[in-house]
């Protein structure tokens, strides 16, 4: 099956600062999503993005499906944004859905 | 819009007591419906996935089930429940053949004693 591997595992940072958070996956997809889990548990959809570019305020996500990477920027961070960003990927199934692999994650701390 | 619930939000259960979690799905028929479990710190695993009533594939054999008995209704159960049962369960849904994003529930924290 589809590997998905996320970097950093940890980031700390100062609030006002702009991150990069990567997802790399072994296998050409044309289904991912990224999330954000708040400290109470829930995910939140920040975006689904097989290809392409997106920006929703100070969120953009990317995804080069040529090269098996997403990247997710955070600009002028805030300490709402703290939390664990995950990065799914969807595998088709014989039953015509999709099965979803989730990254380890990237556990975000946005200091005041 | 959509809504999807999931009860109860947090449970303590004996080890070797029986477990049945509940989700629906509202303003929406025949859905994707799928189950994962989170230990805690770490990712998200998929136990359970179904597109239609009865039907269930199951991703990692353990000692849970599934089951749909209705469009918009997925059970999680388990006979004897273990120690490392223990984590938040949290159940998702996609709407077939519409769109190919996932939406979660609010998740129910379980810990086995």
């Amino acid at each position: 099956g589809i590997q998905v591997e996320q970097s950093p595992p940890d980031l700390i940072l100062q609030e006002g600062a702009n991150s990069t958070l990567r997802c790399n996956f072994s296998d050409s997809v044309n289904n991912l999503q990224w999330f954000h889990q708040n400290p109470w548990g829930q995910l939140i959809n920040l975006f689904y993005i097989p290809s392409g570019t997106k920006q929703n305020g100070r969120l953009s996500a990317t995804t080069v499906a040529t090269e098996r990477y997403s990247l997710l920027y955070i600009s002028s961070s805030q300490t709402t944004d703290s939390g664990v960003y995950f990065c799914a990927v969807g595998e088709g199934t014989t039953s015509g859905t999709y099965k979803y692999i989730f990254g380890t994650g990237t556990r975000l701390k946005v200091l005041a | 819009s959509q809504t999807i619930h999931q009860w109860p939000a947090t449970l303590v259960q004996p080890v070797g007591s029986p477990l049945s979690l509940e989700c629906t799905v509202e303003g929406t028929s025949n859905p994707n419906l799928y189950w994962y479990r989170q230990a805690a710190g770490r990712g998200l695993q998929l136990l359970f996935y179904s597109v239609g009533i009865g039907q269930i594939s199951s991703e990692v054999p353990q000692n849970l089930s599934a089951s749909r008995p209705q469009d918009r209704q997925f059970i999680l159960s388990s006979k004897k429940l273990l120690l490392s049962d223990s984590g938040f369960y949290l159940c998702a849904w996609r709407l077939s053949g519409r769109s190919d994003e996932q939406y979660f529930g609010p998740g129910t924290r379980l810990t086995v004693t």
